[in-house]
């Protein structure tokens, strides 16, 4: 149980772009879900806390014009990185806590963006 | 503030020693307290918490950590290393009042045949 999926595992795409990141919950009600940003050899930097059906809490420095995050429904959140430049390629997590056990958050396999 | 300090960049042990990977907290109230792997371009995999109850608290794949109130600290343990244990582990705080994790920097665990 408590599996999250996260598409696609890969994009390449040209600066100017955006690109759209996928996360969901194969098995449980994910009330809360998480956005990560990792650097190469670094920790996780939470970028923003989603609640389904209301507005992102966005992390100090982070810009949520350029990450706009839907979370449209319980098993479900997005994340759009808008008119991407290379600085924001990273390895990007998702990460979901439910109903159940609301104290532990299970991560998605990470999304790695590289923008040309 | 929370923080979490993993003061080791590093562990080498041989397969079939024991290892141990420090972990300390800093937080206001209560801890919860967990630990997370990851392997090499994934995401975290999800090993034990501690949120309440026994300070030793056991996981998966053998591991175990123990929760030191006094020392505040939360190490991961395993009585024997396998080489395919060899991978990046986070340790992470939060509170009862705040669904934030807040990360270590990481221990790379490198278990040698």
């Amino acid at each position: 149980g408590a599996v999250v999926s996260q598409h696609p595992s890969w994009v390449i795409c040209k600066s100017g772009t955006s690109v759209k990141i996928e996360c969901r919950s194969l098995d449980f009600q994910a009330t809360t879900m998480f956005w990560y940003r990792q650097f190469p050899k670094q920790s996780l930097m939470l970028m923003a806390t989603s609640n389904e059906g209301s507005k992102a809490t966005y992390e100090q420095g982070v810009e949520k014009d350029k990450f706009l995050i839907n979370h449209a429904s319980l098993t479900l959140s997005t994340l759009t990185v808008t008119s991407a430049h290379p600085e924001d390629s990273s390895f990007y997590i998702c990460s979901a806590a439910g109903l159940a056990g609301a104290d532990t958050q299970y991560f998605g396999p990470g999304t790695r963006l590289t923008v040309l | 503030a929370q923080s979490v300090a993993q003061p080791e960049d590093q562990v080498n042990v041989a397969e079939g020693n024991p290892l141990t990977v420090k972990c300390t907290y800093s937080v206001s109230g209560n801890p919860y307290l967990f630990w997370y792997v990851q392997y090499p371009n994934r995401g975290l995999q999800f090993l034990l918490k501690y949120i309440t109850g026994d300070n030793l608290v056991k996981g998966s794949y053998g591991f175990e950590a123990e929760f030191n109130k006094s020392q505040t600290s939360f190490h991961l343990k395993k009585p024997s290393a396998l080489v395919s244990d060899s991978a990046l582990y986070f340790c992470a705080v939060s509170t009862a009042t705040t669904d934030k994790l807040i990360f270590g920097t990481g221990t790379r665990l490198q278990v040698f045949p």
